[in-house]
């Protein structure tokens, strides 16, 4: 089965770090960009990463900047993010998204997310 | 912040024809392509529509996506219970150099 699935979250003071991972199976991991989405409680989708195929090229939403990495293992199929000097603006669902690059950009496969609460 | 700006809501009755507009810039929708997310209530976000108005496989034909200029907009016909959702409009921002969302719409079934 195609699926993407997130792990990691959790309850971090503000000022912690936090690792995210993204476990894919059911298609060739290498052959795609992935992304991070975000998603605070009741409101809208956010970008917050990707990351090329070899982990060459990366982007990042300014918000992040700094304090968020994104990475990949092709040998384990995993994605990740870390998460460092979290905010309570940062408190969201993440979920890990395939991106296809065909002629354009989209998100063609979703995890179901984590969530990520930062508070003390 | 969203750059894409959407009606907050929409509505209509079963078997009508909705529509949810989309609206950017030049640097977004005016040079790149827009897809369609649809979030269903406690789900993770769907594929809809992508390259501005292609369907993934499994997608049914009562949904449509146009774009002209720096707008875009989906289409729902035949509106279905099913259908109530949020919908989000995204598109690659040049100037951003990142992706960008739609404020969301949600949809609900009169």
């Amino acid at each position: 089965e195609v699926q993407l699935v997130e792990s990691g979250g959790g309850l971090v003071q503000p000022g912690g770090s936090l690792r995210l991972s993204c476990a894919a199976s059911g298609f060739i991991f290498s052959s795609y960009w992935m992304s991070w989405v975000r998603q605070a409680p009741g409101k809208g989708l956010e970008w917050v990463a990707n990351i090329k195929q070899d982990g060459s090229d990366k982007y990042y939403v300014d918000s992040v900047k700094g304090r968020f990495t994104i990475s990949r293992d092709n040998a384990k199929n995993s994605l990740y993010l870390q998460m460092n000097s979290l905010r309570a603006e940062d408190t969201a669902v993440y979920y890990c998204a395939r991106l296809t690059t065909m002629i354009t950009w989209y998100f063609d496969l979703w995890g179901r997310g984590t969530l990520v609460t930062v508070s003390s | 912040q969203s750059v894409l700006t959407q009606p907050p809501s929409a509505s209509g009755t079963p078997g009508q024809r909705v529509t949810i507009s989309c609206s950017g810039s030049s640097s977004n929708i005016g040079s790149n392509t827009v897809n369609w997310y649809q979030q269903l209530p406690g789900t993770a976000p769907k594929l809809l529509i992508y390259n501005n108005n292609q369907r993934p496989s499994g997608v049914p034909d009562r949904f449509s996506g146009s774009k002209s200029g720096t707008s875009a907009s989906l289409a729902i016909s035949g509106l279905q219970s099913e259908d109530e959702a949020d919908y989000y409009c995204a598109a690659w921002d040049d100037r951003l150099n990142g992706h960008v969302f739609g404020t969301g719409t949600k949809v609900t079934v009169l």
